[in-house]
């Protein structure tokens, strides 16, 4: 089965600090992508990347950037953590476009 | 308008009830679709894919109707494992990026 792991499962940060969210899958498969999913909104795309030092903006980049440098590790960063950005951040990784994703466990993220 | 859009729920149904979701997505390029399910404080896992002629898996019929722009699951015989909330899941025509309803959920009462 296809793993994919984030490095956190809770993470509590300041306003103003930089964050850095950790997925990696062990599958190598070509696509990834980070999610947040918040109450009513269901999950949107931030930032998505199909192949190394490749990425593309999601839906909702703004306040986000992403690096890629080996194709199993996809980090997301937030540059200057906002309260508006506490949320559950879920990793995915697919094989190919048509296919489904599998998601990492998630990580809990509160700004205060 | 969101472009994948479901009744939030939630639906609460005895066991053993039959319990049809409902999912309408606005991009008429769309090219594939899933159902997703997500168990409370878990990560979203793979149900089913829908295909154009119908599919079943168990319990479980995904249809897909392109003219309406209309998407279904149907759970026969609910259990009280079946309690999660299901995502409807839409494949943009351009790559590979899903995107998802907000959920319904489920819950089924002994």
């Amino acid at each position: 089965d296809v793993k994919v792991t984030q490095s956190s499962r809770y993470l509590v940060k300041r306003t103003g600090e930089k964050v850095f969210l950790e997925c990696v899958q062990d599958m190598d498969h070509e696509n990834m992508f980070w999610y947040r999913q918040d109450p009513g909104l269901g999950l949107r795309l931030i930032y998505f990347s199909y192949d190394v030092k490749m990425k593309e903006k999601g839906d909702i980049p703004e306040g986000y950037s992403v690096s890629r440098e080996k194709k199993e590790r996809f980090s997301l960063i937030l540059e200057s953590a906002s309260t508006n950005q506490t949320s559950m951040y879920l990793c995915a990784s697919s094989l190919l476009a048509n296919y489904g994703y599998t998601f990492g466990s998630g990580t809990r993220l509160t700004v205060v | 308008r969101k472009e994948v859009e479901q009744d939030p729920g939630p639906f609460n149904v005895p066991e053993g009830a039959t319990v049809a979701f409902n999912c309408t997505y606005s991009n008429s390029a769309s090219q594939s679709f899933f159902w997703y399910r997500q168990d409370c404080r878990k990560e979203p896992k793979l149900l089913m894919s829908v295909y154009s002629s119908g599919n079943e898996d168990g319990r479980f019929t995904a249809q897909l109707n392109r003219a309406s722009q209309y998407i279904s699951l149907l759970i026969r015989d609910s259990k009280l494992s079946d309690s999660a909330t299901y995502l409807c899941v839409v494949k943009r025509n351009q790559g590979g990026k899903l995107i998802f309803g907000q959920g319904t959920e489920l819950s089924v009462k002994p």
